[in-house]
C-alpha cells in the first residue's frame, strides 16, 4: 500500500542530545514537509523540501535540521539547540503543484 | 503573510444535527485551494473536503459541504447528520503557490449522543 511513514511513533530523548525523526513515503511525491503540533496552535511548518537535495526553512525552523538526499525519504533532527522540543511531530507529502498533502502518523517527541 | 485563522476552539453538536466550523484566510493570490483536515484521537490528518477558488460552486462530499466566500475570505465546513466519529480536531488549510500549507489553529468538535 502507497503511504507515508513516519517512526518511530514515540521517541524520548535527555535534554542535549540530538535525535532524529524518521519520514519515508512512497507515494512518488516530489513535495515533503515537516510541522510541529503543539496544544492550542494548529500545525508550524519547520522544513519543507520540493525536490532532492533542495529544502527551505519554515516558520520555526531554529533548532532542527532536515536532509533531502532520496525522493522518498525527508529525515528531521532535533538538535539540543532547540529549546522546547517536546512535541508531535508530522511529516507530510504531496505532488507538485497545489495538491492536499498527505499525512504520516506522526511522532511524539519527550524530553527527560 | 498568509494566515489562516479558527475563532472557534471548541464546538459541539448533538448527533444528527448540523454544526458549521468557521474558518477565514488571508491572501493576495487570486487562485487557490482550500482544504479542511479531520485529526481523530488517533491523530492520523484526514482530508475532509477541498474547494479551489475558481470554482464559484462549494463543495460537498457526502455530509460534508463548505461555503466558500471568496471575497469576505471565508471558508467554513458544515457537517450535516453527525455522526459519533465526527468527534476529533478540525484543521483549515491553505496551501500557497510555494506548496507551503498554513494552517488554522484548529476546532475541536465533541458529538453529543
Amino acid at each position: 500500500d502507497g503511504g507515508i511513514t513516519q517512526s518511530p511513533k514515540y521517541l524520548f530523548r535527555k535534554e542535549g542530545q540530538n535525535v532524529t525523526l524518521s519520514c519515508e513515503q512512497n507515494l512518488n511525491h516530489d513535495a515533503m514537509y515537516w510541522y510541529r503540533q503543539d496544544p492550542g496552535q494548529g500545525l508550524r511548518l519547520i522544513y519543507y523540501s520540493q525536490i532532492v537535495n533542495d529544502f527551505q526553512k519554515g516558520d520555526i525552523a531554529e533548532g532542527y535540521s532536515v536532509s533531502r538526499e532520496k525522493k522518498e525519504s525527508f529525515p528531521l533532527t532535533v538538535t539540543s539547540a532547540q529549546k522546547n522540543p517536546t512535541a508531535f511531530y508530522l511529516c507530510a507529502s504531496s505532488f507538485q503543484g497545489v495538491t492536499e498533502a498527505f499525512f504520516g502518523q506522526g511522532t511524539r517527541l519527550t524530553v527527560v | 503573510a498568509q494566515t489562516v485563522t479558527q475563532s472557534q476552539p471548541e464546538m459541539s453538536v448533538q448527533e444528527a444535527e448540523t454544526v458549521t466550523l468557521s474558518c477565514t484566510y488571508d491572501t493576495s493570490e487570486s487562485d487557490y485551494y482550500l482544504f479542511w483536515y479531520k485529526q481523530p484521537p488517533s491523530r492520523q490528518m484526514i482530508l475532509v473536503i477541498r474547494q479551489e477558488a475558481y470554482k464559484q460552486q462549494n463543495a460537498t462530499e457526502n455530509r460534508f459541504s463548505v461555503n466558500f466566500q471568496k471575497a469576505a475570505k471565508s471558508f467554513s465546513l458544515k457537517i450535516s447528520d453527525s455522526q459519533l466519529g465526527d468527534a476529533a480536531m478540525y484543521f483549515c488549510a491553505y496551501p500557497n503557490t510555494g506548496n507551503q500549507f498554513y494552517f488554522g489553529t484548529g476546532t475541536s468538535l465533541t458529538v453529543i449522543p
